[in-house]
């Protein structure tokens, strides 16, 4: 089945920092998607990004989906950036979810 | 829209119990995931649903586990007898097929002891 690898495994960050996050998949994919786990394990939906450039607010994506990629940005970080970052991907059947990255803000 | 509901938030039982998850998905969505979280092993996908039909379910760890669709909008998992290695974090998703994504439930912490 397909393999989703995220690095970097831990990130530590000073509030104000940017930083990027990287996705590698190993199957051509119809969705997709960058969620953050916050402290409470709730898993929010950032981006459904197949393909292309989103951004939202401080936040922003790009899959480049024929070199099976995708990239989260976060720009300024603030400590409530603070958690997991989960990149999932479906090949056509359902999503699956890489092991995480997680980030740490401190003030 | 309420969102995917998922109850109960959190559940403790003792090993050998019959333990019941639900979830109620978004309106007009037609298809149901249900996933496990834990710290060895991550996110896993157990099963999913299109149209109540059951489509995947290789994810499921063993029998003692089910899963349901008994009408378009409701779901249980259940497992019987539970097993203290069962402890996890429960999600369950929906989503509309061919459409923008999923969206998970708020989880459910399972405690077998």
């Amino acid at each position: 089945g397909i393999q989703v690898e995220q690095s970097p495994p831990d990130l530590i960050l000073q509030e104000g920092a940017n930083s990027t996050l990287r996705c590698n998949f190993s199957d051509s994919v119809n969705n997709l998607q960058w969620f953050h786990q916050n402290p409470w394990g709730q898993l929010i939906n950032l981006f459904y990004i197949p393909s292309g450039t989103k951004q939202n607010g401080r936040l922003s994506a790009t899959t480049v989906a024929t070199e099976r990629y995708s990239l989260l940005y976060i720009s300024s970080s603030q400590t409530t950036d603070s958690g997991v970052y989960f990149c999932a991907a479906n090949p056509g059947t359902a999503l699956i979810f890489g092991k995480g990255t997680t980030l740490s803000v401190s003030s | 829209d309420a969102g995917v509901i998922q109850s109960p938030r959190h559940e403790v039982t003792e090993m050998g119990q019959e333990v019941t998850l639900r979830c109620k998905l978004i309106s007009g969505h037609n298809s149901l995931f249900w996933y496990r979280q834990t710290m060895m092993r991550g996110l896993e996908l157990l099963i999913y649903f299109n149209n109540n039909v059951p489509i995947d379910d290789s994810g499921m760890p063993e029998d003692r586990f089910s899963a349901k669709m008994p009408n378009a909008s409701f779901s249980t998992l259940k497992i019987q007898p539970s097993e203290p290695r069962d402890s996890a974090v429960y999600f369950c998703a929906s989503s509309l097929t061919g459409s923008y994504g999923y969206t998970f439930g708020s989880g459910t912490r399972l405690t077998v002891v």
